[in-house]
């Protein structure tokens, strides 16, 4: 069966970087790719970008462009987000879902991993 | 970006009652949109997906219609498991959400 395993919270000082990675098992990991979102506290989903897992092409929300990066590494059917310059309105649950379409991002997310809290505070 | 609008914000229900939430966008979306459940502390699982599909192991109590700018998800015979939080999204280009439906107990 498709599982998608997170890796833990971690607490960041302002204008650190953190990268949460995403770890697939299941299914093909080349045949899907993967999308980022998050969540504030009490607040709805926010979509932050796309990784195809068969060639690295990524699109990226316009409000973390620059600041985000999505990588992936197939030998380990694993993603990555890492974001830099870290804000404290970048506090969130962070999620990777898989998209359901195949190698577009633009289709619904069939499968989402548990979330990393990342707390942003001084 | 496609803004969504969900209708209610919240709502209180009954087991057994038939609940009805309203998801508008700004622009056609064509059927491209899904509705997810998210129970607190959990990660959104998948509804609906292309308007009207229901994911294999969803119950058939839960359906949905729609096409363009105005789509409907619809629980008949709510059951305890179904208070939650459901949120519309559209595929149809940059991913967007609705602010999400609280389902809550009467």
């Amino acid at each position: 069966q498709v599982q998608v395993f997170q890796s833990p919270g971690e607490v960041k000082k302002p204008g650190a970087s953190v990268k949460v990675s995403c770890k697939t098992s299941g299914y093909t990991f080349t045949s899907y790719g993967l999308s980022w979102l998050r969540q504030a506290p009490g607040q709805g989903l926010e979509w932050l970008g796309w990784i195809s897992t068969y060639n690295g092409n990524t699109e990226y929300a316009e409000n973390v462009r620059g600041r985000v990066a999505m990588t992936t590494e197939t030998s380990t059917s694993t993603a990555y987000m890492e974001l830099r310059s870290l804000r404290s309105d970048d506090t969130a649950v962070y999620y990777c879902a898989r998209v359901s379409g195949g190698r577009s991002y633009l289709d619904n997310f069939d499968h989402w991993g548990q979330g990393t809290l990342i707390t942003v505070t001084s | 970006d496609i803004q969504m609008t969900q209708s209610p914000s919240s709502l209180s229900a009954s087991v057994g009652d038939t609940v009805t939430i309203t998801c508008r966008a700004s622009q056609t979306v064509s059927r491209d949109l899904n509705w997810y459940q998210q129970k607190p502390g959990k990660a959104p699982n998948l509804l609906i997906y292309a308007a009207s599909s229901l994911p294999s192991g969803v119950p058939s109590r839960f359906s949905g219609s729609g096409s363009g700018t105005d789509f409907t998800l619809t629980i008949s015979s709510l059951q305890p498991e179904d208070f939650a939080t459901y949120y519309c999204q559209q595929s149809s280009s940059t991913p967007t959400f609705g602010q999400g439906t609280k389902v809550e107990i009467k």
